[in-house]
Formats: C-alpha cells, structure tokens, sequence
C-alpha cells in the first residue's frame, strides 16, 4: 500500500521559496510505472496540476505553463522523496499543496493516468 | 487546456436517494476521466477511473459511464458519509485538468 507523507512550512513570505517535501512508503521514487505529481488547491483557482518527477531510464520532468519558470520538482533517491520548489511566490501561491502518485499510459511517451494515492496536504500561506 | 465544467455545482438530496452528476469536457477525451471524491480537510481520493472503472475498495454504489465530451458519476443510493465534493479529472491530454467540483449537501 502506497502512502505519501508531505512535510514543510505552511507560512512563506512574499518573494521567497515554497518547499515541500513528499515521503514515499510502499513504493520507489525511482520505479518505472509511476510519476510523482505536485497539485495545489484553492478556492480561486480549484484544483491545478503543477508538475511531476519520474524515471524512465532517465529522469524526466513535466510542468504546468502557468508556473513553468519558478517550479522545480527533484527526486531524492537516497531519502525515496520527491520536493517541489516554488520560487518567487505571490499570495496567489497560497493554497493547499498535495503530492500524488501517478502512473503513465503504457507505450505512451509524456502521457497520463489518474492520480492515486495523494498525500495529506499542506496548507501553505503567502504572507508577510 | 482541455476545460471540465460540472453540473450542478452544489445540490442538496436525502439518505438513499439517487443522484447523478454530470461533467463535460471542452474537446473529446476518450475514456480518460476519473472520478473524486474530497471531504472537508481531506485529500481527494480516487473513486473511478477510465470513466467506468471502480477503483479497488470503493462501494458498488458508486458508477461512472460515458465516453467523448459527456459523463456522469452516479450514486445508486446515498449513504450518509458519501455528502462531500465531487470531482472528474481528464487525463487525455497535458496538461490534466480538473472540474470545479460539485457539493452534494444534505437536505
């Protein structure tokens, strides 16, 4: 059985770096039928895939446009963890963080699946 | 970005009732739908996926049907713990999006 376990401050100061971490227990970070995703929650903007980590002989990583330039996601192998880093954050940032485990359509390069399990999420504010 | 609209977005119903919601995808996406469900201060958890497939451990009252544009998620007969918020999600095409949610309340 899968479960993730996020970890990190839930208070930021505008212009800084968000980080969180996501534990991995019953699975590999580095498995070859997973992706490890990121995905906030607020009430302005609902539900919004951000990015993903996985390893398909190499590591790989997808993000969403609208964070592109500010978002990095990192594989911890040695931890079995996965972060994400948000960089020059606004208070549009604040919002629920999850990590969540996801897999890839078989034979089907960059796509994806539904995202099961989910971590326990972490509220996180932009604030001064 | 492929936009899922749902319908309604809160509605109020009673134990036992049967309810359907209804959620539409801005271009065709297959079968490439799932299903959540979130209650408050929760993850959302997985309750369908492949727009028809029930996700080990969720009860059979829970259904899911439809391919292309249009699909439902259909609770046969509510159970007290089943009043939360309800989303699909497509995963056709990156990036994956979401619903807006749908609040099932009790009446």
């Amino acid at each position: 059985q899968v479960q993730l376990q996020q970890s990190g401050p839930g208070l930021v100061k505008p212009s800084q770096t968000l980080s969180l971490t996501c534990a991995i227990s019953g699975d590999s970070v580095s498995s070859n039928s997973a992706a490890w995703n990121w995905i906030r929650q607020s009430p302005s903007r609902g539900l919004e895939w951000l990015g993903r980590t996985y390893y398909r002989s190499k590591w790989y990583n997808d993000y969403a446009v609208s964070v592109k330039s500010r978002i990095t996601i990192n594989p911890d192998t040695s931890k079995n963890q996965f972060s994400l880093q948000l960089n020059s954050v606004t208070p549009e940032d604040t919002a629920v963080y999850y990590c969540a485990r996801g897999t890839l359509r078989i034979a089907v390069a960059g796509s994806f699946n539904w995202f099961d399990p989910w971590g326990q999420g972490t509220l996180v504010t932009v604030s001064s | 970005a492929i936009r899922m609209t749902q319908s309604p977005s809160s509605f109020s119903a009673s134990t036992g009732d049967r309810v359907t919601i209804t959620c539409r995808a801005s271009q065709g996406i297959s079968s490439y739908l799932a299903w959540y469900q979130q209650k408050p201060g929760k993850a959302p958890k997985l309750l369908i996926y492949a727009a028809s497939t029930l996700q080990s451990g969720v009860p059979s009252r829970f259904s899911g049907s439809g391919s292309g544009t249009d699909f439902t998620l259909t609770i046969s007969c509510l159970q007290s713990e089943d009043f939360a918020t309800y989303y699909c999600q497509q995963y056709y095409s990156y990036p994956p999006t979401f619903g807006q949610g749908t609040r099932l309340e009790i009446k």
